[in-house]
């Protein structure tokens, strides 16, 4: 049984790009959550996703976007990229977060 | 909005000692307090969780305590092996709502 996937591992981009995240929750999972850690932090919440409509929203600007697939599966879209971006941002499945994934490592240079 | 603070930032014990870490809450609202623990290069996994309708509650050698009045919620640790070394947060829901806020972590050694 496959818990919470994303991808990728790491990626590295230049200021003003856009990057796109993605995130399969646990099998039987229906709700996705995103979050953002930066170094030396706990994480912070960014928005969720139940039924393909987002449910809630975390105090992140609108360059922060998602979306959710009939599959239960999610894409974090970061507009405009800032080097304060640069964080581990995190998929959760379930309404409360119990399994997180490991994360995708984001590199703004 | 909530504000968890949690202490301390760093903790380094003995093989067989006993760890607890603290932390407070500030909206009364909150009934639901998770705990994770975060190993290197990974996400963090709960470990154990307290809703507020209970003062305590034990896994193993993992335990949980809440004070509602005093907004204060710990975790015990105890016989604490190599292994329990990772960085640990509390977080604090409020009923109603799905956004946890999330203590800055402690990060515990277990030295062998």
């Amino acid at each position: 049984d496959a818990g919470v996937t994303q991808s990728p591992t790491h990626l590295i981009k230049t200021r003003g790009q856009q990057v796109t995240l993605r995130c399969s929750p646990k099998s039987g999972h229906d709700t996705v959550s995103w979050y953002q850690q930066a170094l030396g932090q706990g994480p912070q919440f960014i928005f969720q996703y139940y039924e393909e409509e987002e449910r809630q929203r975390g105090n992140f600007p609108d360059r922060f976007s998602g979306h959710q697939f009939p599959n239960y599966s999610s894409e974090l879209n970061v507009n405009a990229l800032l080097l304060g971006d640069s964080a581990l941002y995190l998929c959760a499945s379930n309404p409360s977060p119990v399994a997180f994934g490991s994360g995708t490592r984001l590199t703004v240079v | 909005g909530e504000n968890v603070e949690q202490h301390p930032s760093t903790l380094s014990v003995q093989e067989g000692d006993s760890a607890v870490i603290k932390c407070t809450y500030s909206d009364s609202a909150s009934n639901y307090f998770p705990w994770y623990k975060q190993e290197l290069g990974k996400g963090p996994q709960l470990i154990i969780d307290i809703r507020s309708n209970v003062g305590e509650k034990k896994d193993q050698r993992i335990a949980v305590t809440l004070n509602k009045t005093a907004k204060h919620f710990s975790l015990h640790i105890t016989e604490t092996q190599p292994e329990d070394s990772a960085v640990y947060f509390c977080a604090a829901i409020p009923g109603g709502s799905y956004i946890p806020t999330f203590g800055r972590g402690t990060s515990l050694i277990v030295h062998p």
